[in-house]
Order: structure tokens, then sequence, then C-alpha cells
């Protein structure tokens, strides 16, 4: 089984609609983070919590929000989708003192 | 500011040639470095990483890559490359300053039979 999963892996929403990316761990990992992949633009951190009482906005965290429902689970809302929120999104975890990051298969999103 | 730049977005090369994946930072300090690869459809699988010591490092699936203090690059190579190899690869890194991983925009490789 693999050590980090996100459900949905691809969503298509209309705009102005509510939806929600999960990702769950399974390395006991404390820290969790989410991030959007755009065509030319590499990886860009949207949140990221270093335990389940810590979340922290990264470089392009408005129109998200997140919850850290436990150690292992971290999902990421957007409250209300617009078309420029189209992306591939990924979770991602790291243990403490360890820098490596370890990334789940990715969500693909469109907006219409 | 921190940053990571990978020079090259798409490069193609023949199987059974060469390769070389050109990544420079720019950083306070020496920050720990890594290389992802992005299968088609698939997610970040970790290359290689360095933090410190030996400068060439040797990663998964026959790459290695080169610490370069006086050039501010970490350069990710393989001798020969196999058709499986294309894909999406890119240069991290991370500084305890920040505590974060910032990732260059990544180099598209295609490779010819």
């Amino acid at each position: 089984d693999a050590d980090v999963t996100q459900t949905p892996r691809n969503r298509i929403t209309k705009t102005g609609k509510r939806i929600m990316l999960e990702c769950s761990q399974t390395k006991g990992h404390d820290r969790m983070y989410w991030y959007r992949q755009d065509p030319g633009l590499g990886l860009r951190l949207i949140y990221y919590s270093f335990d389940v009482k810590d979340i922290n906005k990264g470089e392009i965290s408005d129109g998200y929000s997140v919850s850290r429902q436990a150690q292992a689970k971290f999902s990421l809302s957007l409250e209300s989708a617009i078309p420029n929120q189209t992306a591939l999104y990924f979770c991602a975890t790291g243990s403490d003192n360890q820098e490596t990051q370890y990334f789940g298969p990715g969500t693909r999103l469109l907006v219409l | 500011a921190q940053s990571v730049t990978q020079p090259d977005i798409h490069i193609t090369v023949s199987e059974g040639a060469s390769l070389e994946l050109r990544c420079n930072y720019s950083y306070g300090a020496t920050p720990y470095l890594f290389w992802y690869v992005q299968s088609p459809g698939q997610g970040l699988q970790l290359l290689l990483k360095y933090f410190s010591g030996d400068t060439l490092v040797q990663g998964i699936k026959g790459f290695e890559a080169e610490f370069k203090r006086s050039q501010s690059s970490f350069n990710l190579r393989k001798p020969s490359v196999h058709w499986s190899d294309a894909a999406e690869y890119f240069c991290a890194a991370y500084s305890y300053n920040t505590d974060k991983l910032i990732f260059g925009t990544g180099t598209r490789l295609q490779v010819f039979p």
C-alpha cells in the first residue's frame, strides 16, 4: 500500500462550488504539506502543518483552507472554486529533523 | 530571496546518450538539495539528496548529482539514458532558516529511440 494517498485522484467541478481534497499517510510523520503544480511554475506551497495543532500558510494560501484532523490526515478545501485553481495538487509528508518530503500521487482538479 | 533555478525547460536526448540537467540555487548558506522525478500521471519520487560530505551523490535509477559550492549548482547526470527516463525532473532546496522546501520550475526530458 502507498504511504501517502490522496483522494480523489481526479475531480471536475464548477465555479463557486466547495470541494475538499483529502490526504492520508501511514508513514507516521508529523509534518504534512499541500502543494499545487502548474505548468512552468513548479510546485508551490499552499499550507503546511507541523503537528495536529499547528497550521501555517504557505506561499499561495488565498482561496484555500486546510484541516488537520489527525496526525495521519490533512485536508485541503476550496471554499468557492474558481477556474484559476485548476491545477495538480500534491500532498506530502516529512518527519521532524528530516528534510526529505514524501509525496502522494496527486489530485488533478479542473474548475469549469 | 531564496530560489532554485532550472534553466532548461525542455531537453531532448537519444536513448543511450548521456544526460545532464542543470540546477542552480540562491541561498545565504548551503541548503540541503534534492532531485525529484515525476513520471507522466505520477507523483514525485525522490531520486537523490545532498546534505553534506561527498559532493558526488548517487541516487536511484542510475542517476548521480554533483554539488559545486563555487557555482551554487547541483546538476543531475546519467551516463546512458533509457526511454523510461522520460519524465519531468525537479530540483529542490531546503533551508533550516525558512524550514521550507523550494522547487525549481522543472525540466521536461524527452527521450528518442
